[in-house]
């Protein structure tokens, strides 16, 4: 079946370290997303990616970093330098033109310990 | 004011009951239109894609699109408690360089057996 892999589904971070969520798609999509879900505040953009090698920041990428190396794999990189992790990460997909809807994974739950 | 505004409920409805869910926008730059649904811990579901104003029937679902008064609309019929969860809408701003998705905060429904 294809689809969209996120691993693991629950993740703890100490203070000062870093982290990295995985994300993993079979659907031969272009465009690779990562969004951060807090309640009440619906989803936000932190970095998208539409082709290989190439990523841009959304609007909220300040203590994420991400990489691109291939095209079915985008980690989620979580750095100490941000300083509120505690959400729920979703990764989405899309075939990249620009009226193509997006397809998410089942996301991961940080928390920080 | 957000850009897409969304009831975030929560909803009670008996089952067997007609829901409605709605989203009103404010940027005419929004085309393209979806439902997703969210269950507790779990990724948004696409349920409902569609551009046109009118409306777009998908078995005991119905989306919506009111372009001219910039509002959508999410109608589940003969509803179950299997269709309880978060209904978010989303949209894309075909005004931009990318697939960019615009969330509402989503909709929180129970449907009581």
């Amino acid at each position: 079946d294809g689809g969209i892999t996120q691993s693991p589904k629950y993740l703890f971070r100490k203070e000062g370290q870093n982290v990295t969520l995985s994300c993993e798609q079979n659907l031969n999509h272009d465009a690779m997303y990562w969004y951060r879900q807090d309640p009440g505040q619906g989803l936000r953009l932190i970095y998208y990616s539409q082709i290989v090698n190439d990523f841009q920041k959304g609007d909220i990428a300040e203590g994420y970093s991400v990489s691109r190396e291939k095209k079915e794999s985008f980690p989620l990189t979580v750095t100490s330098a941000q300083k509120n992790p505690t959400a729920f990460y979703l990764c989405a997909s899309s075939r990249g033109a620009t009226n193509q809807p997006q397809h998410f994974g089942d996301g991961t739950r940080l928390s920080i310990l | 004011q957000k850009e897409v505004e969304q009831d975030p409920g929560p909803l009670s409805v008996p089952e067997g009951a007609i829901v409605s869910l709605n989203c009103t926008y404010s940027n005419s730059a929004f085309q393209y239109f979806m439902w997703y649904r969210q269950y507790s811990r779990k990724g948004p579901e696409l349920l409902m894609y569609t551009y046109s104003s009118g409306n777009k029937e998908d078995g005991r679902f119905t989306a919506q699109v009111d372009k001219s008064s910039k509002y959508i609309s999410l109608f589940i019929r003969d509803s179950q408690p299997s269709d309880s969860a978060t209904y978010l809408c989303a949209m894309i701003d075909v005004g931009g360089a990318t697939n960019k998705l615009i969330f509402g905060t989503g909709t929180l429904l129970a449907v009581q057996p």
